[in-house]
């Protein structure tokens, strides 16, 4: 029988160039993000994460950008490499009561790099 | 550096048969978890693990899913009798003790399952 899947959104970028991947999440009170990056046949690798007490956080070549008023978040990849060809995914995280709860994940982004 | 293990890689079984995937978690960490990803879909989380008892599970974690930490070191996943919606790709993670860093999970490599 034919498979039905989601088809992920794709970004495709020029090397060197700057990409941004959104996500929308959805509980209000989710007070911790995180990006991860998923390469084909792998499990999901952290990237960065932010808490909802800050709206911006830097790493190495990533920053994330939180706007808790619309419950979107943002990976800024600079200068793209093609090792950064992958899907990526936000997910979220409340504390609840110390135990910290799971993550919950988006429905991911497709990242291609095109030399 | 240390590194979440799977076995095995990949399992082909029958429809209606158990399988058990193996997990090696970090070895200092404390929470472990089960999620599993559909082909081309979003991870998804299946139970999580804390102190030799199930602390969380999803809707999708029903009575043919059990999990087991047999030993110090081993997190198991079972499926009693699996049906062709199990094919995809499960994921064992842990997480270190509460609070001292970030919340992420680290994850292993998966295990592909593919059912018949």
């Amino acid at each position: 029988g034919e498979s039905v899947g989601l088809h992920l959104p794709t970004l495709s970028v020029q090397e060197g160039d700057n990409s941004i991947i959104n996500c929308a999440y959805s509980n209000s009170a989710s007070d911790y993000f995180i990006w991860y990056k998923q390469e084909s046949g792998k499990g999901p690798q952290f990237i960065i994460d932010i808490r909802s007490n800050m709206d911006k956080r830097q790493g190495q070549r990533v920053t994330v950008l939180l706007n808790k008023t619309v419950k979107h978040l943002s990976l800024q990849i600079a200068a793209t490499q093609p090792g950064d060809s992958a899907v990526y995914f936000c997910a979220e995280n409340i504390d609840v009561g110390g135990s910290q709860g799971n993550l919950i994940f988006g429905k991911g982004t497709k990242l291609s790099v095109k030399p | 550096e240390p590194e979440v293990t799977q076995t095995p890689s990949h399992q082909v079984t029958q429809m209606g048969q158990e399988v058990i995937l193996r997990c090696v978690p970090i070895s200092n960490h404390l929470y472990f978890y089960w999620y599993r990803q559909i082909l081309g879909q979003k991870v998804e989380f299946l139970v999580s693990f804390y102190n030799n008892e199930i602390s969380e599970k999803s809707e999708i974690f029903d009575d043919q899913f059990s999990v087991e930490r047999p030993d110090g070191s081993n997190f198991t996943l079972k499926i009693r009798s699996t049906k062709l919606e199990d094919s995809a790709m499960y994921f064992c993670a842990s997480r270190p003790r509460a609070h001292l860093i970030g919340r992420e999970l680290f994850f292993g490599e998966g295990s592909r399952l593919t059912v018949l």
